[in-house]
């Protein structure tokens, strides 16, 4: 049981650059997260998908995309790289745990745009 | 706007000591579910405790424990008889419908 991964763990994008980050849960959760997590500051959320099939926009959109592909998997799309996304991504997949709506979390991926 | 705040940038506890770490949030939702997760230098989130927002008791987890005081929307955490592997940076966040937001943290010392 590995929880959430992500893949890849570290990347480098020039200014214009597309890229794809991968995040898979095998919890059998319905909802699905991305966050970015810039220093000094806490999560924000990105886009959400509350079950397969929908997406959402969360706090701060603008410049990605997201496909939820399957129940497992949830993908972040950035098409056009900007310096302002140098930052710590993270995927997020919620479940009950007791009463409790509960977000876990993969280890992140850190994006560097030049 | 929901909001979460915590007050303390940096704290620091001698180690076996208790430190209380603050947090206040900003809602006007009755029904709502407020977290404490530890991020430790390896940057993964890592869940300590939580409280459903309609339960008076407060949650306990071993050496964790919150002081929930609903009216005042505040949620400290305690960490009891405080370890090295204590020593991380800590979030509290606020969680209503989908939506989790969370504060600024707070960074831990655990001095030997």
């Amino acid at each position: 049981n590995a929880g959430v991964t992500q893949t890849p763990k570290f990347q480098v994008l020039k200014t214009g650059q597309s890229m794809t980050l991968q995040c898979a849960q095998d919890m059998n959760h319905n909802s699905m997260y991305w966050y970015r997590q810039d220093p000094g500051m806490g999560l924000r959320l990105i886009y959400y998908s509350a079950s397969e099939g929908t997406t959402d926009k969360g706090e701060v959109p603008n410049g990605y995309n997201v496909s939820r592909l399957n129940k497992r998997e949830f993908s972040l799309r950035l098409e056009s790289a900007a310096p302002s996304q140098t930052s710590v991504y993270f995927c997020a997949s919620s479940g009950l745990a007791g009463e409790i709506e509960t977000q876990y979390f993969g280890p992140g991926t850190r994006l560097l745009v030049l | 706007a929901q909001t979460v705040t915590q007050s303390q940038p940096e704290m620091s506890v001698q180690e076996a000591e208790t430190v209380t770490l603050s947090c206040t949030y900003d809602t006007s939702e009755s029904d709502y579910y407020l977290f404490w997760y530890k991020q430790p230098p390896s940057r993964q989130m890592i869940l300590v405790i939580r409280q459903e927002a309609y339960k008076q008791q407060n949650a306990t987890e071993n050496r964790f424990s919150v002081n929930f005081q609903k009216a005042a929307k505040s949620f400290s955490l305690k960490i009891s008889d405080s370890q090295l592997g204590d020593a991380a940076m800590y979030f509290c966040a606020y969680l209503v419908g989908n939506m989790l937001t969370f504060g600024g943290g707070t960074r831990l010392m655990v001095k030997p």
